[in-house]
C-alpha cells in the first residue's frame, strides 16, 4: 500500500514570487507520481506526472516537479506565480504494477496568491 | 469530446432517502472510479471498475453501491443517505494511469 503526505495545508505567496509545494510518499514498490490542480468549484486537472526517465518533469502553466527516490519526495515548484495559480494542489501516487491504475491522494495544499 | 460528465451537479437529500449519481465518459476508457472529497482529507476512493462488468471496493465503500452499466457509464447509489455522506463526489476514468475527472456532484444530506 502507498501513502502520500503533503506537509503544508495552506501556502500564501506573493504574486511573482517562487513557490514550492511539498509532497512525500511511502511505498514498498516502484511508483508513478502525479500532481493535480483543482480550481474553485471544478474537478481535478492533471498538472504533471512522473512515470520513468528524467527525474525533472515539466507540466502545464510553468510548473515543474522533481522526483527524488532517496528522499521519497516529489515537490512541485514554480519560479514566478500568478493570481490565476490560486487553487488547491494534490499530490498522488500509484504503484506501477501492470493493470493497477488506482491513485492514492494526499490531503491537498491550498495555494493563495497575494497581489 | 465531452470527457467525463456527471449528473446532477447539486443535490440535497433528507436522511434515509436514496439517490443515484450518474457518470459517463466518451473516451472509450476501460477503468472508472468514484471518489469523495471532504475538507482536509483529499480524495478517497469509494469504488472502482477496472473494466465493463467488474467492480471493486475502494477505501470507503460502506453505504454505497455501484453499477458499471456499460463501458461508458458508472453509477453510484446511496440506498439510505446519512449526514456523514455529505460531500463532493467525483467520477474519473483512466487511460494509461492518467485519470480524467468529471466536474463533481455536491451532495448535502440533512
Amino acid at each position: 500500500a502507498q501513502s502520500v503526505t503533503q506537509l503544508d495545508s495552506q501556502v500564501p505567496v506573493f504574486e511573482e514570487a517562487p513557490v514550492e509545494l511539498r509532497c512525500n510518499y511511502s511505498s514498498s514498490v516502484s511508483v508513478y507520481l502525479f500532481w493535480y490542480v483543482q480550481y474553485p468549484n471544478q474537478g481535478l486537472q492533471l498538472l504533471l506526472k512522473y512515470l520513468s526517465g528524467s527525474t525533472l518533469v515539466k507540466g502545464i502553466n510553468g510548473f515543474e516537479a522533481e522526483f527524488n527516490k532517496s528522499q521519497t519526495s516529489f515537490h512541485l515548484r514554480k519560479p514566478s506565480v500568478h493570481i490565476s495559480d490560486t487553487a488547491e494542489y494534490f499530490c498522488a501516487v500509484s504503484d506501477n504494477s501492470f493493470g493497477n491504475e488506482k491513485l492514492t491522494f494526499g490531503t491537498g495544499t491550498r495555494l493563495t496568491i497575494i497581489p | 469530446n465531452a470527457g467525463v460528465t456527471q449528473t446532477p451537479k447539486f443535490q440535497v437529500l433528507k436522511t434515509g432517502q436514496s439517490m443515484t449519481l450518474q457518470c459517463a465518459q466518451d473516451m472509450n476508457h476501460n477503468s472508472m472510479y468514484w471518489y469523495r472529497q471532504d475538507p482536509g482529507m483529499g480524495l478517497r476512493l469509494i469504488y472502482y471498475s477496472a473494466s465493463e462488468g467488474t467492480t471493486d471496493k475502494g477505501e470507503v465503500p460502506n453505504g454505497y453501491n455501484v453499477s458499471r452499466l456499460n463501458k461508458r457509464e458508472f453509477s453510484l447509489r446511496l440506498e439510505s443517505a446519512a449526514p456523514s455522506q455529505t460531500s463532493v463526489y467525483f467520477c474519473a476514468s483512466t487511460v494509461r494511469v492518467e485519470q480524467y475527472f468529471g466536474p463533481g456532484t455536491r451532495l448535502t444530506v440533512t
